[in-house]
């Protein structure tokens, strides 16, 4: 089976940098993904790693090291519409995804 | 392209009766998953198709869960009988095997509850 764990909660101010780590545990792995979620709404995709190092996309960056099992997702210059969950997700072996439980980002003034 | 379609967006009905949730994923997309969210158990696969044929149903929590999807179009949820437990977010996704990312797309959730 896989474990994924990330932080339940994370509060950050307008303007600030937040930090959101994924650890995973998992045979075969395959990917990682990085999806937002607005309360009420479906999740949209952020972010994919497959090999070790950071892709930034914008005022998001996500980071993988496949040898520790860890992820971030970096967000930069925070804005009250980046209040959301973020969910980690990893593929292994076979096509389906398995997503953590989230974890649920409040951007404050 | 309109996104993966879901409906009802929203249900409710009593304990015992069946339901039955539908999708229409993106055009040209060969896989679908069913997926259902809660806040104790956070984002389950259910199950998953590729070209219409269910790969992978050993999420399904149990025979009263069962996924049908007989067209390229069309997958329905079906639930029978319902029972409280299965008050949830269900969303129904799609994505097309041969992009890089292989990202898969979400419909807006059917918010079931059962009474």
């Amino acid at each position: 089976g896989q474990n994924i764990d990330q932080p339940t909660e994370m509060t950050a101010t307008e303007g600030a940098i937040v930090q959101i780590n994924c650890t995973y545990q998992t045979s075969g792995f395959n990917g990682l993904f990085w999806y937002q979620q607005h309360a009420g709404e479906a999740p949209t995709f952020l972010s994919y790693n497959v090999l070790d190092g950071l892709e930034e996309k914008g005022r998001f960056s996500s980071f993988l090291s496949r040898s520790k099992g860890y992820s971030y997702l970096l967000l930069k210059e925070l804005q009250m519409k980046d209040s959301a969950s973020y969910l980690c997700a990893v593929r292994a072996g076979s096509y389906q995804l398995t997503f953590g439980k989230g974890t649920k980002l409040s951007v404050i003034p | 392209d309109a996104g993966v379609i879901q409906s009802p967006r929203h249900e409710v009905t009593e304990m015992g009766q069946e339901v039955t949730l539908r999708c229409k994923p993106i055009s040209g997309h060969d896989y679908l998953f069913w997926y259902r969210q809660t806040m104790m158990r956070g984002l389950e696969l259910l199950i998953y198709f590729n070209n219409n044929v269910p790969i992978d149903d050993s999420g399904m929590p149990e025979d009263r869960f069962s996924a049908k999807m007989p067209n390229a179009s069309f997958s329905t949820l079906k639930i029978q009988p319902s029972e409280p437990r299965d008050s949830a977010v269900y969303f129904c996704a799609s994505s097309f095997e041969h992009l890089s990312t292989d990202t898969q797309y979400f419909g807006p959730g059917t918010r079931l509850t059962v009474l």
